[in-house]
């Protein structure tokens, strides 16, 4: 699987648009990007996942560059509930490789 | 988004002693995983399960973790010899397919003294 790269943190104000970046350029053409998160010590949560047209969904929306080498996962009015660890997945989407390998993701913290 | 339930919700244990964890199925899922976290680090693959038997597994899943769906509906994760470096929260995923997105269960916080 491709390896991404993410900023380590970010902030975001309550109520605007987040927008968290994902670089992925040795990705692969059978790879899909997904984006899982995770709030406090709970189990990752699935938000969405794309291989190259955008994605938007009742969570989130993700664009990815028409060369496919990054992304950017957008929640469109940012809560504190969305404070939370976002991780940027990239993996090829078939079944015998169902695993999932987390990096250490974007903590996300959406302040008042 | 289905639900998946895990149980203990968190686990004491001494060193050495063996520990079962379990992760409670939705029926139309087909493929399981187990992940654990060490605190403050990443979570991790452990290992994935498919028609009975392990598909996949990690250079953490040794000897002393085994995975098996005894009765056909809760799937258990059995450490046999817990060890202090065991203390994790562990995670159990489900999947109606392995291409599909994965969903998280709570987690069981294991505690080994």
């Amino acid at each position: 699987d491709a390896k991404t790269t993410q900023p380590t943190s970010m902030d975001c104000a309550e109520g605007r648009a987040a927008n968290l970046p994902c670089n992925h350029s040795t990705i692969s053409g059978n790879e899909y990007v997904y984006w899982y998160r995770q709030i406090h010590s709970q189990g990752p949560q699935y938000i969405i996942h794309g291989l190259k047209n955008n994605e938007t969904n009742e969570m989130a929306s993700l664009i990815i560059t028409e060369d496919r080498k990054s992304s950017t996962l957008i929640l469109p009015h940012a809560t504190l509930r969305d404070t939370a660890v976002y991780y940027c997945i990239v993996r090829v989407r078939s079944s015998n490789t169902g695993k999932l390998i987390f990096g250490q993701g974007t903590t996300l913290q959406v302040k008042p | 988004e289905p639900e998946v339930t895990q149980t203990p919700s968190h686990q004491v244990t001494q060193m050495g002693q063996e520990v079962i964890l379990r992760c409670v199925p939705i029926s139309n899922h087909l493929y399981f995983y187990w992940y654990r976290q060490i605190l403050g680090q990443k979570v991790e693959f452990l290992v994935s399960f498919y028609n009975n038997e392990i598909s996949e597994k990690s250079e953490i899943f040794d000897d002393q973790f085994s995975v098996e769906r005894p009765d056909g509906s809760n799937f258990t994760l059995k450490i046999r010899s817990t060890k202090l470096e065991d203390s994790a929260m562990y995670f159990c995923a489900r999947s109606p397919d392995g291409s599909y997105e994965q969903y998280f269960g709570p987690g069981t916080r294991l505690t080994v003294t």
